[in-house]
Formats: structure tokens, sequence, C-alpha cells
């Protein structure tokens, strides 16, 4: 269904960190799995994408992993950076119909 | 490249009158267009789906008459507000899927900010 959330759970890291951020999903019979980056005032943009019949995905400087078992995805960013700040979505989605957002988590970097 | 654009990117509008509001895939066709809402601090909330040549269809909860939406060509969408109120005042989002895509990758605008005076 969809997701709504009044606070957005935070995340603070170090630059140069690695940062992991967690997603749970809600359909068992989703095949694709997308995670966006939001700025804020900005539409989300694409960061990295996966299906269901893999487990894991590596972009430049992020990997997502996908465990069907508990429903759960996780985005990990490598050396983060202060303009890795932003709200991350994950989002789901079943046989090309609607993608469903996850509630998002905002990612603060400190330098 | 995959690049969404919209217009205008604010608009500040005097209750009852109408906002319309462009989508446009510039370096691909699409042929499914989507319209988002997000309040401050919340996640995305899809509203309708647009598909080029047809109706578009609507979320539960959304009205038709309310938000109408046009879906002419292969790169533009359009989102009209109608007897635009205060409570309509959010950030609206559109995203496009590439024609023939082989995923549901959707490819999203900057978001036009709404405020209903």
């Amino acid at each position: 269904g969809e997701s709504v959330g009044l606070h957005l759970p935070t995340l603070s890291v170090q630059e140069g960190d690695n940062s992991i951020i967690n997603c749970a999903y809600s359909n068992s019979a989703s095949d694709y799995f997308i995670w966006y980056k939001q700025e804020s005032g900005k539409g989300p943009q694409f960061i990295i994408d996966i299906r269901s019949n893999m487990d894991k995905r590596q972009g430049q400087r992020v990997t997502v992993l996908l465990n069907k078992t508990v429903k759960h995805l996780s985005l990990q960013i490598a050396a983060t950076q202060p303009g890795d700040s932003a709200v991350y979505f994950c989002a789901e989605n079943e046989g090309f119909q609607k993608l469903v957002f996850g509630t998002g988590t905002r990612l603060l970097v400190s330098p | 490249g995959a690049v969404v654009s919209q217009h205008p990117s604010w608009v500040i509008c005097k209750s009852g009158t109408s906002v319309k509001i462009e989508c446009r895939s510039l370096d691909f066709q699409a042929t499914t267009m989507f319209w988002y809402r997000q309040f401050p601090k919340q996640s995305l909330m899809l509203m309708a789906t647009s598909n080029e040549g047809s109706k578009a269809t609507y979320e539960q909860g959304v009205e038709k008459d309310k938000f109408l939406i046009n879906h002419a060509s292969l790169t533009l969408s359009t989102l009209t507000v109608t007897s635009a109120h205060p409570e309509d005042s959010s950030f609206y989002i559109c995203s496009a899927r590439k024609m023939l895509a082989s995923t549901d990758t959707q490819y999203f605008g900057p978001g036009t900010r709404l405020t209903v005076l």
C-alpha cells in the first residue's frame, strides 16, 4: 500500500564512512526494485535498480542487496560524501504495475 | 539519457483559479507518465497514471474532475488543478517510463511547487 510518514528516519554519518540504508518492502510478488535519491526541493533521481532474480547489484560507489526471504532491501554507499546528503527512497514494483515507495530515509553527511 | 522536465517549477495562485503543469520527456518517448504529489517530509503519493492517447487512470481518492490529465503526445503530459484551494498546495512531481522499456524504471521531473493563497 501507500507509505505515509511524518518523521523520516535519519542516518548521520561522517564523510568517508560507508552508509547503509535499509528498506522493508511489503509485496512478496514484487519483482523489481529501485533506489531513488531526492534532494530538497527536487524530484527523485534514479540511483540503482535490481530484479528479483538477483540478490546483489553494484554501481559506482553504490551496492543494492536484496533479501527476498525477509523482504528486505538495502543500499550501501561507499566513501560517503557531503553531496550524498539527501532523502533516499526504495520503490517496489510487480509486473509493470505502479511503483510503491517506502517512507524514505534522510542521510546526513558531516565533513 | 533520460531527462524529464516540468514547467513551471513553482507557481502561486489565488484560490479558485486553475493551474496547468507540464511534464515533458526531453530525450525519449514515453507512452506512460505518472503524476505524484508529495507533502513535506512524506513519501510520494501516486495520483494518476497517464497513457498517451487514452484516459488517465486515477488512484483511489483522487478526484479526476479536479485533477485533469492530458497526455496528447509521446513526450508531453499535462496536469491541470482546477478550482485550486489552499489544501491543494503541494509539491507535484511527474515521471515517465520509456516506450518499450523492459523495466518499470521511472524517470522523474524536478517537481512543481504549487502554493494556493
